[in-house]
Order: C-alpha cells, then structure tokens, then sequence
C-alpha cells in the first residue's frame, strides 16, 4: 500500500502570502495519478489539480501542481480568504486503488 | 449540471445494517465509474469502495470487505451501499464521488452514518 505523507500538518499564513504543501509517497507514484483536493468545513472535498499539475475546471490559476516519483507540492501563490481550508492529496494505485494523505490545514495568522 | 445526492444516514447499533444511496443526475450516469469515500468525524478521508460503469468491478477497502456491498442501477441513475455488522469506526460522513480518470472530480454532500448503542 502506498502511504500519502502530508507536511506540515498545519500552516499558518496570511492572505496575499503564498502557500507551499508538500505531499510525499511511500513508493513512486505516477504523475497521472495524483490529485490534490480543497474541504471546507462542512462540505464535501472539491478537486483542484489531476494528473499532478492540471487543474480541474473553474480552478483558479493561483494554484498550481508539479512533482514525479515520490515528491509532489501543491502551491497557492497569493492566498485569497477563501482558500483558508484543508487541503488533501490522492494518489490511485493497482494494488489498493485509492488512497489519501491526512491533510494539512491551512489557516489565517 | 452534475449532482450527486446521498441519502439514506442514520443511527444505528453496532452490528446493525444501513442501506446508503446516492441520486445522480446532470450526467449520463451509465457511462461512469463511482466510488464511496468516507470521512470520520474530525479525520481525513478514507476510500471505501468502487464500482466500474457496467457494474462488472468492484473493490473494497481491507476495512469493509466482507461487510459492505457496492451496487448500481444504472436504469434509476443511483448508487449504492449496503452496510452490514456496522461497527463504532464505521461512523462517517459518508460520500459517493464520481470517478474522472484516477480522481474524483464530483462528490455529493455526504450522508452522516453514526454506529453507537
């Protein structure tokens, strides 16, 4: 099974600044197969990037995907107030399909 | 436009059965793969099960196999999830996503399964 790391857990940050989380796989993952998702609190997950680095309709282009193997990062270059959330990422794999990281939350400062 | 509505949460005792359903519309529902990810109170999400459009695959987390069961009818646009011998680690808020390529570019609002005596 491919274990999803997300660090930090928590980063706290303020609007205008930019954003950097990391996501890294226990085993190569490949690039097609990995998806990055925004939760606020409430509501269902909603995707941001597929594939690693495209992003998914209506996403703004301050987000952005890059990363191959095992190292991946989701960057938000100027925070808005509502990008304040949790932020995942899913990596698909054949032996168990789907898999998330635990989260990393992040929060006004 | 695509919506996915969940139904069918509850309380329940351990051990006891739920029947979830997710109500899909705005999209040709026959032509896509689905899958239920839960998120337990507090935690993050866990994949539970999928099922392929034809119904012809499924799968199942190590957690669920052999207590919950994955159908479709593609004829009423609905997905389901049959939950059996529930357990307390079951509660979740409990969501079908629709499956684009090896994401999930669609998900419903969730339904609240709660397993407690």
């Amino acid at each position: 099974e491919i274990v999803l790391t997300q660090s930090p857990g928590t980063l706290s940050l303020s609007p205008g600044e930019r954003a950097t989380l990391s996501c890294r796989a226990s085993q190569s993952v490949s690039s097609s197969y990995l998806a990055w998702y925004q939760q606020k609190p409430g509501q269902a997950p909603r995707l941001l990037i597929y594939g690693a680095s495209s992003r998914a309709t209506g996403i703004p282009d301050r987000f952005s995907g890059s990363g191959s193997g095992t190292d991946f990062t989701l960057t938000i270059s100027r925070l808005e107030p509502e990008d304040f959330a949790v932020y995942y990422c899913q990596q698909y794999g054949s032996s168990r399909p789907w898999t998330f990281g635990q989260g990393t939350k992040v929060e006004i400062k | 436009q695509v919506q996915l509505v969940e139904s069918g949460g509850g309380l329940v005792k351990p051990g006891g059965s739920l029947r979830l359903s997710c109500a899909a519309s705005g999209f040709t529902f026959s032509d896509y793969y689905m899958s239920w990810i839960r998120q337990a109170p507090g935690k993050g999400l866990e994949w539970v099960s999928y099922i392929s459009s034809s119904g012809s695959t499924i799968y199942y987390a190590d957690s669920v196999k052999g207590r919950f069961t994955i159908s479709r009818d593609n004829a009423k646009n609905s997905l389901y999830l049959q939950m059996n011998s529930l357990r307390a680690e079951d509660t979740a808020v409990y969501y079908c996503a629709r499956r684009w390529v090896s994401e999930f570019d669609y998900w419903g609002q969730g339904t609240l399964v709660t397993v407690s005596s």
